[in-house]
């Protein structure tokens, strides 16, 4: 059974930079693409980026010039860089797998597929900033 | 502000049916496939509906997807008192290159 499970630093320091660590456990990394998603205190869900096995990033717009993604193969562990935090960065951070499923089978029986995001979540670890 | 559009709450008294909408625009719910999740109180979100209707075979099938051009809908029928949650929908959206999420709808099991 595959898990996820988030690790870092509860309290981080304003200007300060996050790091957390999501490492994989009881299945394979290859295949997928794994994802950084916050909630801040009693609101909704933000994306903040993705990055697949061989190290290709996706960042949220809104995040772009501030957070890096990195993927350690060896280790099944996804790390997560945001610099400059304040307050507003202050959230529930999971990490989360994106998957595929089929959609249909072309003519000569080759499945198309498309992503299945978020398929799996870790628990989460809080995140507090401040001085 | 979140980029697709839910009611914050919605509710219903046990066996009643509720529809929690989504909206969004021709570059998310208009042209993706839209997926919801379920976060009950204290948890991680879980996968409830992928590719506009389809269930995970963990989810009842009280629990039904549905998507009219840039619009989507989660139906519970059969209400019962574990089902209250905080429901997301979520899309990949074509101008942000990412996927985006809805502001989430609290639903209360009266």
């Amino acid at each position: 059974q595959v898990q996820l499970q988030e690790s870092g630093p509860g309290l981080v320091r304003p200007s300060e930079t996050l790091s957390l660590t999501c490492t994989v456990s009881g299945g394979t990394i290859r295949s997928y693409y794994w994802n950084w998603i916050r909630q801040p205190p009693g609101t909704g869900l933000e994306w903040i980026g993705s990055i697949d096995y061989s190290g290709n990033t996706n960042y949220s717009p809104s995040l772009k010039s501030r957070v890096s993604m990195s993927l350690d193969t060896s280790k099944k562990q996804l790390s997560l860089r945001l610099t400059s935090v304040t307050a507003a960065d202050a959230a529930l951070y999971f990490c989360a797998r994106t998957g595929d499923y089929v959609t249909s089978y072309l003519a000569w029986g080759a499945p198309r597929t498309a992503p299945l995001f978020f398929d799996l979540w870790g628990r989460g670890t809080l995140v507090t900033v401040s001085s | 502000q979140s980029v697709l559009t839910q009611p914050p709450s919605a509710s219903g008294t046990p066996g009643q049916s509720v529809t929690i909408s989504c909206s969004g625009t021709s570059s998310n719910i208009g042209s993706n496939h839209v997926f919801w999740y379920q976060q009950l109180p204290g948890t991680a979100p879980k996968l409830f509906i992928y590719g506009d209707d389809q269930r995970p075979s963990r989810v009842p099938d009280r629990f039904s997807g549905s998507k009219s051009g840039t619009s989507a809908s989660l139906a519970i029928s059969g209400l019962r008192s574990e089902d209250e949650a905080d429901y997301y929908c979520a899309a990949w959206d074509d101008t942000l290159s990412g996927p985006v999420f809805g502001g989430g709808t609290k639903l209360t099991v009266l």
